[in-house]
């Protein structure tokens, strides 16, 4: 069963600082992985779908890289900004349809 | 473009009494699927229905979780007794195709078990 660890479990930077989140997954012969973001009370946001054939994906400022080889993801914020505080999530899919899911990096942004 | 939908948000009840959840999924989307959130936990994959039809349903508790997608739009999940342990917000995404598709999730409902 593929197993999902996020590090760290809390971050806290200024605001404007450049950051990473990592995810890393037990087995490596994954279809996708996915980055989502969720707000306290709320479900859960899309933010970056990655097929096991990419090695990175781009949305404005953020940039996720996948590393299936090694077992890893990573989320890049550049110059972050309060409105990015939140729980972000990673998930991974061995067959494109179920995904397991990581226990989330709480980010908040001082500003 | 509408999201999709859950009701009720909130829901609280004493063990061993039964509950309902529904879920609207986005106009066109074809895979729906359950999920349990436990505080302080990633979500877990409850069931998965595309269109009227199961294609995971290996972590749900079937002796007492139950759900139901007929005619492949709507969906309902019942919990038949609540046991504290059920205590977590219950999730509802969907997605346009079965595979490699982006998922999006509804707002959630948060069940309480006393």
């Amino acid at each position: 069963k593929q197993e999902v660890t996020q590090i760290p479990a809390a971050l806290s930077v200024p605001e404007g600082e450049n950051l990473v989140l990592n995810c890393s997954f037990t087995d490596s012969a994954i279809y996708n992985l996915q980055w989502f973001r969720q707000d306290p009370g709320k479900g859960l946001t899309s933010l970056l779908l990655i097929q096991s054939s990419q090695r990175e994906q781009t949305s404005g400022r953020l940039n996720a890289s996948l590393d299936k080889s090694s077992g890893r993801s990573t989320l890049y914020i550049a110059a972050s900004q309060p409105g990015d505080s939140a729980t972000y999530l990673c998930a991974v899919s061995n067959t494109g349809n179920q995904f397991y899911f990581g226990t989330g990096t709480s980010l908040t942004v001082i500003p | 473009e509408a999201g999709v939908a859950q009701s009720p948000r909130y829901k609280i009840i004493e063990k061993r009494q039964s509950v309902a959840f529904w879920c609207n999924p986005i106009s066109g989307h074809a895979t729906l699927y359950w999920y349990q959130q436990i505080l302080g936990q990633g979500p877990k994959l409850l069931i998965q229905f595309q269109n009227n039809g199961v294609v995971d349903d290996s972590q749900l508790p079937k002796d007492r979780f139950s759900a139901e997608r007929l005619k492949g739009v709507d969906s309902t999940l019942k919990i038949q007794p609540a046991k504290l342990e059920d205590s977590a917000v219950y999730l509802c995404a969907s997605s346009f195709g079965l595979t490699s598709e982006t998922q999006y999730f509804g707002p959630g409902t948060r069940l309480l078990v006393l």
